[in-house]
């Protein structure tokens, strides 16, 4: 299938972690992405991490992945205001360049 | 970093007009393009995926002549929303993936707001 499901809405203080949660279906997916997008932008490329990992850490952001339940979570440490924004989550399939992005999960930041 | 512009950024047209959006890779050769549309608080739609010289691969359900891609250069890709209807309003997205590294990088441009009157 092509479904990659986010949850919709995420509030957390600034200051604390936030989570950020993504599920895919297809197996076959070979990359799998994290973007982030403010209003009226276009997408920014935050991180990605490939099939066979299990972790990557890049600065304020951590990418966990559970191939075995084709989970994918984005950690961001610390969260500050300006990292309000939606967050996509996208999947890579094997062989082919297309992308497939879930519905984005809005991330407010209350001061 | 893989810089893609897009122009114009927003534009009004009146409903049986056509509009061209121009997707620019602006530090690097795209062989591959793809054009996405995103209606308000939702995802993401790809629309078609451009290759430089030969013809756009649409999505089902996606119109061909109705949204001429054209990918003239491995710089340049144009989106032509022919004869224009309220409908096709929404936010336009292009984006590509960088030529001679590795393809599993994928930058975006910032976006082009189409309002139709």
């Amino acid at each position: 299938g092509e479904d990659v499901e986010q949850s919709l809405f995420l509030s957390v203080r600034e200051g604390d972690s936030s989570v950020i949660n993504c599920t895919y279906t297809d197996s076959s997916s070979t990359y799998l992405y994290w973007y982030k997008q403010e209003p009226g932008a276009g997408l920014q490329l935050l991180t990605y991490i490939f099939s066979n990992m299990d972790m990557k850490q890049d600065q304020r952001l951590t990418v966990l992945l559970n191939k075995k339940d084709k989970h994918l979570s984005l950690r961001i440490a610390d969260t500050q205001t300006g990292d309000s924004a939606i967050y996509f989550c996208a999947e890579r399939r094997y062989n082919f360049n297309k992308f497939y992005f879930g519905s984005g999960t809005k991330l407010n930041v209350k001061p | 970093g893989a810089v893609v512009s897009q122009h114009p950024s927003w534009v009004i047209c009146k409903s049986g007009t056509s509009v061209k959006i121009e997707c620019r890779s602006l530090d690097f050769q795209a062989t591959t393009m793809f054009w996405y549309r995103q209606f308000p608080k939702q995802s993401l739609m790809l629309m078609a995926t451009s290759n430089e010289g030969s013809k756009a691969t649409y999505e089902q359900g996606v119109e061909k002549d109705k949204f001429l891609i054209n990918h003239a250069s491995l710089t340049l890709s144009t989106l032509t929303v022919t004869s224009a209807h309220p409908e096709d309003s929404s936010f336009y997205i292009c984006s590509a993936i960088v030529g001679g590294r590795s393809s599993y990088e994928q930058y975006f441009g910032p976006g082009t707001r189409l309002t139709v009157t």
